[in-house]
């Protein structure tokens, strides 16, 4: 099936510091959300959209719903050890009922 | 709130049984629940969607005969993989949703780790 383009695929970066992601689809979404999976759990919903230019923070994470509705953005702030994960987003397509779409993930790994 | 378990965590069965995994929303009303399966180092894989009393909808390419789902209440649904073989060893998650005014948030249970032997 269809899935979401998402990069980078990993990142290894430095405690401290920022990182940021994106979501990309050639189809319109009407929702996005993003999601973390730590290894042998399940995915855990960080944040949603619901509006085209939609701004939403969590924490240290922020979300964007892109002004086209065909991608999205995840940053994250201040980076800690904790970040580590895979890191999903997920849309919800017009026309494509309450069923979702995942992306590709990208794998963040923080180096002390 | 929002809070999905999944029973069990881990099983190991032999090729040809049957085996039965169990997705309950402990503090919502689940209206619809998702079944998904996921290999290693990969995104999730839609394989049904099901609404409470009715017949679950599969996606395309997963066999309904094999993967029996059943949604009995608002609280329970159970995936049942029947006649096992090796290659059904997989991550199975759950997600549920019932919010009104979040109707496309999905909340996943912790996974059921299946291997067929």
């Amino acid at each position: 099936g269809q899935q979401l383009n998402q990069s980078p695929q990993s990142m290894f970066i430095q405690e401290g510091e920022d990182v940021s992601m994106n979501c990309t689809s050639s189809s319109i979404f009407n929702t996005w959300l993003w999601y973390k999976q730590d290894p042998g759990e399940g995915p855990v919903l960080l944040i949603a959209l619901y509006k085209a230019g939609e701004l939403t923070s969590n924490g240290r994470l922020t979300a964007q719903f892109g002004i086209t509705r065909k991608d999205s953005f995840l940053n994250i702030s201040a980076s800690i050890p904790s970040d580590v994960g895979i890191y999903f987003c997920a849309g919800q397509r017009a026309g494509g009922g309450n069923k979702l779409t995942f992306g590709t993930g990208t794998q963040l790994k923080v180096e002390l | 709130g929002a809070v999905v378990s999944q029973h069990p965590s881990r099983v190991i069965c032999k090729s040809g049984t049957s085996v039965k995994i169990e997705c309950r929303s402990l503090d919502f009303q689940a209206t619809t629940m998702f079944w998904y399966r996921q290999f290693p180092k990969k995104s999730l894989m839609l394989m049904a969607t099901s609404n409470e009393g009715s017949k679950a909808t599969y996606e395309q390419g997963v066999e309904k005969d094999k993967f029996l789902i059943n949604h009995a209440s608002l609280t329970l649904s159970t995936l049942t993989v029947t006649s096992a073989h090796p290659e059904d060893s997989s991550f199975y998650i759950c997600s549920a949703s019932g919010f009104e005014e979040r109707p496309y948030e999905q909340y996943f249970g912790p996974g059921t780790r299946l291997t067929v032997t």
